[in-house]
């Protein structure tokens, strides 16, 4: 089976740029979260989805957005970018609420 | 507000010793406690968790860790660490296993070298 699916896997925008992450969760999990880790860090939480509902917010700005589509695919946005921005975007699926499954990640760097 | 320390920034170990990688916790509440490893370019890897039960929790690939409860830890252990388990291991707290909302804090994280 497929583990979680993130896309790109690198990407890189200037300050005030807008860009979208995606997420595909593994087949039959319905619930997404999304993590910033910045280097020498470990993730932050920012976002969980569960049957296309937010279910909880880190402690971000408003220009940090995400959805969930009806295939429990996921979509980070984030606008008006800062350098502080860069950093290793994750993704992770769970099967009712359980253990959390990362993807590889989507590197994002804001020049 | 719910935290997790990881003291060591670095670990370094002998192949074939046994490894230790340590995590304390602060939160209210019955801890749900959780250890990922990642490797270089890689997302994060689930090894075990503890919900309740049995203080000794084993995972995959050969690791286990404690819970003290009176201590406020879950140390990450190995009887023979091999070469391969050199990576960055988190240590992670969620206070709300199975609720609306079960997201993750996580701790800094240890870089565990092994050395041949």
């Amino acid at each position: 089976d497929a583990g979680v699916t993130q896309s790109p896997t690198h990407l890189i925008k200037t300050r005030g740029q807008q860009v979208t992450l995606r997420c595909s969760p593994i087949s039959g999990h319905k619930s997404v979260s999304w993590y910033q880790q910045v280097l020498g860090q470990g993730p932050q939480f920012i976002f969980q989805y569960y049957e296309k509902e937010e279910r909880g917010r880190g402690n971000f700005p408003d220009r940090f957005s995400a959805r969930q589509f009806p295939n429990y695919s996921s979509e980070l946005n984030v606008n008006a970018l800062l350098l502080g921005d860069s950093a290793l975007y994750l993704c992770a699926s769970s099967l009712d609420k359980n253990i959390q499954y990362f993807g590889a990640g989507t590197r994002l760097s804001v020049l | 507000a719910q935290s997790v320390a990881q003291p060591e920034d670095q670990v370094n170990v002998a192949e074939g010793n046994p490894l230790t990688v340590k995590c304390t916790y602060s939160v209210s509440g019955n801890p749900y406690l959780f250890w990922y490893v990642q490797y270089p370019n890689r997302g994060l890897q689930f090894l075990l968790k503890y919900i309740t039960g049995d203080n000794l929790v084993k995972g995959s690939y050969g690791f286990e860790a404690e819970f003290n409860k009176s201590q406020t830890s879950f140390h990450l252990k190995k009887p023979s660490a091999l070469v391969s388990d050199s990576a960055l291991y988190f240590c992670a707290v969620s206070l709300n296993y199975g609720g609306a909302t079960n997201k993750l804090i996580f701790g800094t994280g240890t870089l565990l070298a092994v050395q041949p």
